[in-house]
């Protein structure tokens, strides 16, 4: 069946370092593409998506590019924050609205 | 517009009790989800609704789990009995079904012991 595998964590990053979270799916054909963040005691935000391949998802600094090749959807922030300590994780869905298959999630930590 | 709201926000039971949980999706919303997020793994999909009807609930353990969404705007989501292994994150969520990306909750932690 369809599935989502993430890099493990937790990630430990300094402020401003470079930030890439590996995400590569499992399924037959071109799903959509998510990633959401839960930040402590929070619920899943949505960060950004992608609906067809080759699409780059951006939000707050933060991308994605969906590449078929690779099956893979990694995760890049140029310079990360504090703020931006969270667990973040990958997505497929096949359809607006339909289930979404999530990945187990990759913590981060960033240090001042 | 207000959010997906869930109630109690944690919960701790004995194993073998039962307990129920309750969300109220965004207005307008024709689909809600219920996730099981246990520690350490990613959201599964319980049980999904379209307005009243029952969408997908093959992850549902159906001997022991129970979900209904009366009048297609609030749901409840029961564990009757309890078993230590449902000790999770529940999450609740919602969609307009003409965009991809839901609204979650914040979710209730039950603790079974």
């Amino acid at each position: 069946g369809d599935s989502v595998t993430q890099m493990e964590g937790p990630v430990t990053l300094s402020e401003e370092a470079f930030l890439t979270i590996n995400c590569t799916y499992t399924a037959t054909g071109y799903p959509s593409l998510f990633w959401y963040v839960q930040y402590p005691g929070e619920g899943l935000q949505l960060l950004l998506k992608a609906t067809k391949a080759d699409d780059k998802g951006s939000n707050k600094g933060f991308e994605a590019t969906y590449r078929k090749e690779t099956t893979s959807f990694h995760l890049e922030k140029g310079s990360v924050q504090v703020s931006d300590s969270a667990v973040y994780f990958c997505a497929l869905a096949w359809d607006q609205g339909g289930k979404l298959i999530f990945g187990q999630g990759t913590e981060l930590s960033v240090k001042p | 517009e207000a959010g997906v709201a869930q109630s109690p926000r944690y919960k701790i039971i004995e194993k073998r009790q039962s307990v129920a949980f309750w969300c109220n999706p965004i207005s307008g919303h024709a689909t809600l989800y219920w996730y099981q997020q246990i520690l350490g793994q990613g959201p599964k999909l319980l049980i999904q609704f379209q307005n009243n009807g029952v969408v997908d609930d093959s992850q549902l353990p159906k001997d022991r789990f129970s979900a209904e969404r009366l009048k297609g705007v609030d749901s409840t989501l029961k564990i009757q009995p309890a078993k230590l292994e449902d000790s999770a994150v529940y999450l609740c969520a919602s969609s307009p079904r003409t965009a991809y990306g839901y609204t979650f909750g914040s979710g209730t932690r039950l603790t079974v012991v």
